[in-house]
């Protein structure tokens, strides 16, 4: 069975301060990561993907997200956040064609 | 490309009574989920559709909720009868084949 764990429930940081949000999950074999975000009253949004290759990937909006094999983590990362980004973020994977969802970790940024 | 469509957006029904839900995935996507997320909680798969086949429905509680995809396009998911547990955003999503899913808005369900 396949299982992602988000550490971080609730996250609140300042505008312009950095964020790194933690994603690990458990599957022994080939995996496809995302990361989704909800903003409030939206719908589900992809941020970024990790199929193959270059483990660091980039997304929208000045996010990333390194893919450590050895650690099963896919973490995310955005250097300097804004205000915006007050959302809800959702590691996914996605093995034998099911996707399962982390429980979300929602990002509070004071202006 | 137009996006997911979902209908309705929100639903208030009585514990005991019936809801149907609808989904109208985007053009070519072979791959449908319906998830349901709590409040404070990830989305859960309920069931997923591979053209009109059924790929995983394991965690769909089957006494009360059903789920069907004719002709491989649009789908409805059904619950009958709703429990107050039942209170959530049902969520509807599409995927080619091994790619990213993408969402609907949800439908809000309330039971009281």
């Amino acid at each position: 069975a396949q299982s992602v764990s988000q550490h971080n429930h609730h996250v609140i940081l300042s505008e312009a301060a950095s964020l790194e949000l933690g994603c690990n999950y458990s599957y022994g074999g080939t995996v496809n990561l995302f990361w989704y975000v909800q903003y409030p009253g939206q719908h589900l949004q992809l941020l970024l993907k990790y199929f193959s290759g270059d483990p660091l990937v980039k997304g929208i909006k000045g996010f990333e997200a390194e893919f450590i094999k050895s650690k099963f983590s896919f973490n995310l990362r955005k250097p300097s956040v804004q205000w915006s980004d007050t959302a809800e973020y959702f590691c996914a994977l996605a093995n034998d064609y099911k996707l399962s969802f982390g429980a979300g970790t929602t990002v509070t940024v004071r202006a | 490309e137009a996006g997911v469509a979902q209908s309705p957006r929100y639903k208030i029904i009585e514990k005991r009574q019936s809801v149907a839900f609808w989904c109208n995935p985007i053009s070519g996507h072979a791959t449908l989920y319906w998830y349901q997320q709590i409040l404070g909680q990830g989305p859960k798969l309920l069931i997923q559709f591979q053209n009109n086949g059924v790929v995983d429905d394991s965690q769909l509680p089957k006494d009360r909720f059903s789920a069907e995809r004719l002709k491989g396009v649009d789908s409805t998911l059904k619950i009958q009868p709703a429990k107050l547990e039942d209170s959530a955003v049902y969520l509807c999503a599409s995927s080619r084949l091994e790619t990213e899913a993408f969402f609907g808005q949800g439908t809000r369900l309330t039971v009281v």
